[in-house]
């Protein structure tokens, strides 16, 4: 089970923000990868991958986004809130091929 | 680029059946996974089944174990998501997606289980 807090925040922007995910087990793999992804679905779009195997940017995301954490406490932060990175943000575990499993999502608006 | 395009969706009677397609296109299909996960109106993510590279593994979420079935077709370089004995809570948009990763997903299809 994937737990992410808070579920929803409204940021200022140009201010950081701060999303935590936390599973009920380990997410380091036997191969000595640890399988927590994140990801953003802006509204009316499909999700979109951020953040792949805790800290990695996928091509072509913006270097104001950065993962951490380890074992089953993570965190995903945005340097600088912008406009267009409204939306639902979601962490995943893909550790186990049998249970991949999403977080509830955080909802993350412009104040 | 790539690629990934669902059809197949509709509306359709509780307990007919349905098969959704997942055309890719821009990368070597045989070299990857494939996913498909569906997000009810206003909720949240729901994996439900995986495929490997060579179609020998496949693994499903409890929700789609006995009725979903994913299959994949090399020569059209199509996934397939066969979902039989609909209920109205299989209403959602489903999407395909591609590797471990979920790095690349498609724009949905959306399924309204209703009489």
């Amino acid at each position: 089970v994937m737990t992410q807090t808070p579920l929803s925040l409204s940021v200022t922007p140009g201010q950081p923000a701060s999303i935590s995910c936390k599973s009920t087990q380990s997410l380091l793999h036997s191969d000595g990868r640890t399988y927590l992804s994140w990801y953003l679905q802006k509204p009316g779009q499909p999700p979109q991958l951020l953040i792949y195997e805790v800290s990695n940017r996928f091509s072509g995301v913006s270097d104001r986004f950065s993962g951490s954490g380890s074992g089953t406490d993570f965190t995903l932060k945005i340097s600088r809130v912008e406009a267009e990175d409204v939306g639902v943000y979601y962490c995943m575990q893909s550790v186990q091929l049998l249970t991949y499993a999403f977080g509830q999502g955080t909802k993350l608006d412009i104040k | 680029q790539v690629q990934l395009v669902e059809s197949g969706g509709g509306v359709v009677q509780p307990g007919r059946s349905l098969r959704l397609s997942c055309a890719a296109s821009g990368f070597t299909f045989s070299s990857y996974a494939f996913h498909w996960v569906r997000q009810a109106p206003g909720k949240g993510l729901e994996w439900l089944t995986i495929i490997s590279s060579d179609a020998s593994l496949k693994y499903y979420a409890d929700s789609a174990k006995g009725r979903f079935t994913i299959s994949r077709d090399y020569s059209k370089n199509t996934v397939y998501l066969q979902m039989n004995s609909l209920r109205p809570e299989d209403t959602a948009v489903y999407y395909c997606a591609r590797t471990r990763n979920f790095d690349y997903w498609g724009r949905g299809t959306l399924v309204t289980v209703s009489s």
